[in-house]
């Protein structure tokens, strides 16, 4: 079935550096996909729609510029987290809908997660 | 606006006893999905059941079974005979159709201890 996919699951990374997570569709093609951040003991919070061919959407917040999103491909999204530090640890998951798929709701897939450590 | 509350912050039972998780959600939009979804330590979000706004029909599944009332804005989850395993945070979602059914909005979580 279709399936999302992140990489890398865990990167640690220096203070001040940036690290980039992608985030794949395997199966089908995703016109749009969504970006969450999950802190420790916390619900996952929706940071930004990432739309294939134009810029993503931040919801309120999200520093746009901190969080880099690129969609470049109908398969593939990153999220780059420039300069972080070691609040910007935590858990970040991406999602995205198979446009294809009969009916609505269910079709949309999260891939597994990755965790980033900023020491 | 949009809005999933789960009251309970974390729950802790005895193996083999019944336990019901709550979920209120708040949405002005008529057409919506509930989910409930299960994160174990390895966080991996684990999809358990969606729920068309318009289908009030409990549902039933294994141990897992749902009781979705539209009067009272709930989507209850129980667990009946629980196990070591089912020990996992538990969400509750909601997505609605003025955004395509694409974002999906979280409740807080309840963490569930199974305790053998």
């Amino acid at each position: 079935g279709a399936v999302v996919s992140q990489h890398p699951s865990r990167v640690i990374c220096k203070s001040g550096t940036s690290v980039k997570i992608e985030c794949r569709s395997l199966d089908f093609q995703a016109t749009t996909m969504f970006w969450y951040r999950q802190f420790p003991k916390q619900s996952l919070m929706l940071m930004a729609t990432s739309n294939e061919g134009s810029k993503a959407t931040y919801e309120q917040g999200v520093e746009k510029d901190k969080f880099l999103i690129n969609h470049a491909s109908l398969t593939l999204s990153t999220l780059t987290v420039t300069s972080a530090h070691p609040e910007d640890s935590s858990f970040y998951i991406c999602s995205a809908r198979d446009p294809l798929a009969g009916g609505e709701g269910n079709t949309i897939y999260f891939g597994e997660g990755s965790w980033l450590t900023v020491v | 606006a949009q809005k999933v509350t789960q009251a309970q912050t974390e729950i802790s039972v005895v193996e083999k006893e019944d336990v019901t998780l709550d979920c209120v959600y708040e949405t002005r939009d008529t057409t919506y999905y509930l989910f409930w979804y299960k994160q174990p330590p390895s966080g991996e979000l684990v999809f358990l059941i969606r729920r068309n706004s318009f289908d009030e029909q409990n549902e039933i599944s294994g141990r897992y079974s749902w009781n979705f009332q539209k009067s009272t804005s709930s989507f209850n989850f129980t667990i009946t005979a629980s196990q070591v395993v089912d020990s996992a945070v538990y969400f509750c979602a909601l997505s609605e159709w003025g955004t395509s059914y694409d974002k999906v909005i979280f409740g807080p979580g309840t963490s569930l201890s199974v305790i053998p």
